[in-house]
C-alpha cells in the first residue's frame, strides 16, 4: 500500500528564516511525488512535482529514495508563504490501478 | 489546465437526508475523482468516476452511501445519502487532464455540516 506521512501539523517560522516541510512516503515502485498548496480561501493547487526539478516561489523539493523522503524547502520564508501544504504520491494502488495518496498536510505559519 | 466548478460550496443538512454535489469541468476528462477531507485529516479518495461505467470505490466507501453519476465527460455528481453528523466534512472533486502522474486540478470544495 502507498502511504504519505507529514509529521508536522503546524510549522511556525519567522519571516526570513529557512523552511523545511517534511514528507516521507512508503511505496514499492518508483513514485511520482508532488507538493500541493492551499492558500486561505483558495482551492488546492499544485506547487511543484519532483520530476520537473524546478523551483517554484523559491521552494524546492528533492526526492531521496534512500530515505523515502520528499521534503519541501525554502531558504527564506515570506509572509505570503503561510498556507496549508500537502505532499502527494501518485502510484499503483492495491486495487491494481493508479491513484493519488495525500499526506495529512502541514500548516505553515510565517510570523512577521 | 482545467477549471472545475463545484456546487454547492457549503450546506447544512438534517440527519437522515441526502445531498447531491455537482462538479462541472471545462474540458473533457476520462476520470473524475471524489475526495473527502475530514477536519484535521488528509484528503481521502472516495471513488473514481468513469464515464460509461460504474464508479470504482475505495475501501470503506460503498455505492449505497455515496452514489455517483457520470453522465458525460465533463460532469459528475456525488450524493451523500442518509447523512449522519459523521459525514460532516469537505468534499472535493478533482481531475488530471494529462494523466494521473501529472497535475491535479480541484474544485473549490463543498463544506457539509450535518446536524
Amino acid at each position: 500500500a502507498q502511504r504519505v506521512t507529514q509529521p508536522e501539523k503546524l510549522l511556525s517560522v519567522f519571516k526570513g528564516a529557512p523552511v523545511e516541510l517534511k514528507c516521507n512516503y512508503s511505496y514499492s515502485g518508483s513514485p511520482e511525488l508532488f507538493w500541493y498548496v492551499q492558500y486561505s480561501r483558495q482551492r488546492l493547487q499544485l506547487l511543484l512535482r519532483h520530476i520537473s526539478r524546478e523551483s517554484i516561489k523559491g521552494f524546492t523539493a528533492d526526492l531521496n529514495k534512500g530515505e523515502t523522503s520528499f521534503h519541501l524547502k525554502k531558504p527564506f520564508a515570506q509572509e505570503e508563504d503561510s498556507a496549508m501544504y500537502y505532499c502527494a504520491l501518485s502510484g499503483m494502488g492495491s486495487g491494481g490501478y493508479q491513484k493519488v495518496t495525500f499526506g495529512t498536510g502541514t500548516k505553515l505559519q510565517v510570523i512577521p | 489546465s482545467a477549471v472545475i466548478s463545484q456546487k454547492p460550496s457549503r450546506d447544512i443538512c438534517q440527519r437522515g437526508t441526502s445531498l447531491t454535489i455537482q462538479c462541472q469541468v471545462d474540458s473533457q476528462v476520462t476520470m473524475m475523482f471524489w475526495y473527502r477531507q475530514q477536519p484535521g485529516q488528509s484528503l481521502t479518495l472516495i471513488a473514481t468516476a468513469n464515464q460509461g461505467s460504474e464508479a470504482t470505490y475505495e475501501s470503506g466507501f460503498v455505492i449505497d452511501k455515496f452514489p455517483i453519476s457520470r453522465p458525460n465527460l465533463t460532469f459528475s455528481t456525488l450524493t451523500v445519502s442518509n447523512m449522519s453528523p459523521e459525514d460532516s466534512s469537505i468534499y472535493l472533486c478533482s481531475v488530471h487532464p494529462r494523466g494521473l502522474n501529472t497535475e491535479a486540478f480541484f474544485g473549490q470544495g463543498t463544506r457539509l455540516t450535518v446536524v
